[in-house]
């Protein structure tokens, strides 16, 4: 079945040094979805990736969606205290309806 | 607007009670779905459902029931708990069947121990 696979599992980061999260998934996606969850709290809607290639961005958070649409990353650049939290990734098959299928997420410390 | 509400916020059981968590959402959504969240495994797909009367199993499917008698509730039931079922459950909408364009939407979670 669908697998999406994320790393690494934990990073642990000076405040101000830049932070990426991979994720890569073994069948082709129709859209990549990403989540932020602060701890004790619940995953919360970050962007949608749909296209091909595509790259996103919100203020310091670029994401990008692989030319095969198998992959995507999130960078954050210059780490803030407020970055702290678990990051996911969930990915739909194509042609896969109504199955949104998450990443193992990345758990983001920030020193400050 | 009270978006997606679950109950309880906490749960414990002993090895073989059943029991049912209430999921709620009052945003029309055609899309709902469970999760379990265990450390070092992410979030996983247990049921979810299209559309009122519609369900279908997840990733991790055994050892729970769903259904979907109404738009707005989604109940996951719990047969004969177990302690691997001990978790933390998300119940999730969104707006479109196909959650292919529509962001999901978590309730803040249960939190349950199965001794």
């Amino acid at each position: 079945g669908q697998q999406v696979m994320q790393i690494p599992q934990y990073q642990h980061v000076q405040e101000g040094e830049d932070f990426t999260t991979y994720c890569n998934s073994s069948t082709t996606l129709s859209n990549i979805q990403w989540y932020k969850q602060r701890p004790g709290g619940h995953p919360v809607f970050l962007i949608q990736l749909v296209k091909s290639g595509e790259v996103k961005k919100q203020k310091r958070l670029t994401f990008q969606f692989g030319e095969a649409k198998k992959n995507s990353s999130l960078h954050i650049t210059a780490t803030q205290t407020t970055d702290v939290g678990t990051y996911f990734c969930a990915g739909q098959s194509s042609g896969n309806t109504g199955k949104l299928i998450f990443g193992q997420g990345t758990t983001l410390q920030v020193k400050p | 607007n009270a978006g997606v509400t679950q109950t309880p916020k906490f749960q414990v059981l002993k090895t073989g009670q059943s029991m049912t968590l209430q999921c709620a959402q009052d945003m029309n959504h055609e899309y709902m779905s469970w999760y379990r969240q265990d450390p070092g495994m992410g979030l996983r797909l247990i049921h979810y459902s299209v559309g009122a009367g519609i369900t279908d199993q997840g990733e991790v499917p055994n050892g729970y029931n769903v259904s979907r008698s109404t738009t707005e509730d989604f109940p996951l039931r719990l047969l004969s708990a177990a302690p691997s079922q001990t978790s933390v459950y998300f119940c999730a909408s969104s707006y479109a069947g196909d959650s292919r364009y529509s962001p999901l939407h978590f309730g803040n979670g249960t939190r349950l121990t199965v001794t």
